[in-house]
């Protein structure tokens, strides 16, 4: 009965390669959002969305695409991966905005 | 100037004591402020959530904001080694969807 879950735990990839990430939230939340966590440790908001509307984008190149298939789905597509993209990748879910919820995240790593 | 500014620490103190971590901000726009609790290589916990000034205590757990000085705190009673992890402040303006604006966080050691 997982809250927040995404797939695939790790990724392992060439430069260049497309990828996606997928998250699911069970918590019946009404706005799901990417984090990225950098070497340093440090989470930065990436995208949001409230009932599959992109609320927010912060600065990411567009290389990077979230998409909602449903509320309780919010899916990363990157394309033309970099070396600067291997992080930790985490999706969260709240209702209401304060509270949010984390899923146990997604290491990628870009060779 | 960062908007969240946390010591990275490591903190190491014994097991029992009481432990202090803080953060201060710079954007007076922050209404809402978490304590997130992180094991290595798993996902933020959401331990604390305060809302404006003021205390809230949850168990051995004590958040403390003081938005007059900018400056927020957890405290933890009676620590434990399972306590030792890394400790992430977040706050936000408010509800809607935005992001939470984090902390680098603070490594928590704590000595059997």
């Amino acid at each position: 009965d997982t809250a927040v879950s995404q797939t695939p735990k790790y990724l392992v990839t060439q430069m260049g390669n497309d990828k996606s990430i997928k998250c699911e939230q069970n918590l019946g939340h009404d706005t799901m959002y990417w984090y990225k966590q950098d070497s340093k440790k440090f989470l930065k908001i990436m995208f949001s969305y409230n009932n599959k509307e992109l609320i927010i984008n912060e600065t990411v190149p567009n290389r990077f695409s979230p998409k909602s298939p449903d509320k309780a789905h919010l899916n990363l597509h990157i394309n033309s991966l970099e070396l600067g993209d291997s992080a930790v990748y985490f999706c969260a879910s709240s209702h209401g905005g304060e509270t949010q919820y984390f899923g146990p995240g997604t290491r990628l790593l870009v060779l | 100037q960062k908007e969240v500014e946390q010591d990275p620490g490591p903190l190491s103190v014994p097991e029992g004591a009481i432990v202090s971590l803080n953060c201060t901000y710079s954007n007076s726009a922050f209404q809402y402020f978490m304590w997130y609790r992180q094991y290595s290589r798993k996902g933020p916990e959401l331990l604390m959530y305060t809302y404006s000034s003021g205390n809230k205590e949850d168990g051995r757990f004590t958040a403390q904001v003081d938005k007059s000085s900018k400056y927020i705190s957890l405290f933890i009673r009676d620590s434990q080694p399972s306590d030792s992890a890394t400790y992430l402040c977040a706050m936000i303006t408010g509800g809607g969807a935005d992001g939470l604006t984090f902390g680098k966080g603070t490594h928590l050691i704590i000595q059997p």
